[in-house]
């Protein structure tokens, strides 16, 4: 099992150019995550999906689109980026377990550069 | 809507127990997760609680009062390798109920 995995691993960025990052998880989990973490900021949701065909916007969506594309694919696009979009995105996903319990399980992370 | 708080950082000696702490004020919510992140790393989760009370998993041991809308984690027989950022976590009841964290404590374990 690979787990969460995205691509790219770095990405630098001019203002204005567009990107997608992708995301992809191989634990059958139905529900996907974007995150931003930015520093002394902690996580912030920017989408999510709770299950194949269904996104929805999280606390920081302005700027960004997403598309799930089936159960295991994920993506965030830019799509004209500004440097205030400068951070560490985290894709994940989730299963829910008895007693309410949400186990997230995150990808490696991009760092995106917006010069 | 929901509000974690944390200290930002922490700096411990190695051998030693350290306490993290989490207060919050939220409507509702099913448990307490925590989440640890190494420097250059992805979060990992560590521990959950559903009820009032201590749950111990190894060297960390995590507590909530709901009552007093409080909870930390413990960490035990601290190693170097414990230095990293750990992010309280709360998944509402109603609303949207995705994982809310915390802002994260940032733990320094020193020789």
């Amino acid at each position: 099992n690979a787990g969460v995995t995205q691509t790219p691993k770095f990405q630098v960025l001019k203002t204005g150019q567009s990107m997608t990052l992708q995301c992809a998880q191989d634990m059958n989990h139905n529900s996907m995550y974007w995150y931003r973490q930015d520093p002394g900021m902690g996580l912030r949701l920017i989408y999510y999906s709770a299950s194949e065909g269904t996104t929805d916007k999280g606390e920081v969506p302005n700027g960004y689109n997403v598309s799930r594309l089936n159960k295991r694919e994920f993506s965030l696009r830019l799509e004209s980026a500004a440097p205030s979009q400068t951070s560490v995105y985290f894709c994940a996903s989730s299963e829910v377990q008895g007693a309410g319990q949400e186990t997230q399980y995150f990808g490696p992370g991009t760092r995106l550069l917006v010069l | 809507g929901q509000s974690l708080e944390q200290p930002s950082e922490v700096t411990a000696v190695e051998g030693a127990i350290v306490q993290i702490n989490c207060t919050y004020q939220t409507s509702g919510f099913y448990g307490l997760s925590w989440y640890q992140q190494h420097d250059g790393g992805a979060p990992t989760f560590l521990s959950y609680n559903a009820l009032d009370g201590l749950e111990e998993t190894g060297r960390f041991s995590s507590f909530l009062s709901r009552s007093d809308s409080y909870g930390y984690l413990l960490l035990q027989e601290l190693q170097m390798k414990d230095s990293a950022s750990y992010f309280c976590a709360v998944r509402p009841q109603t609303g949207a109920n995705n994982l809310f964290f915390g802002t994260g404590t940032r733990l320094t374990v020193i020789p």
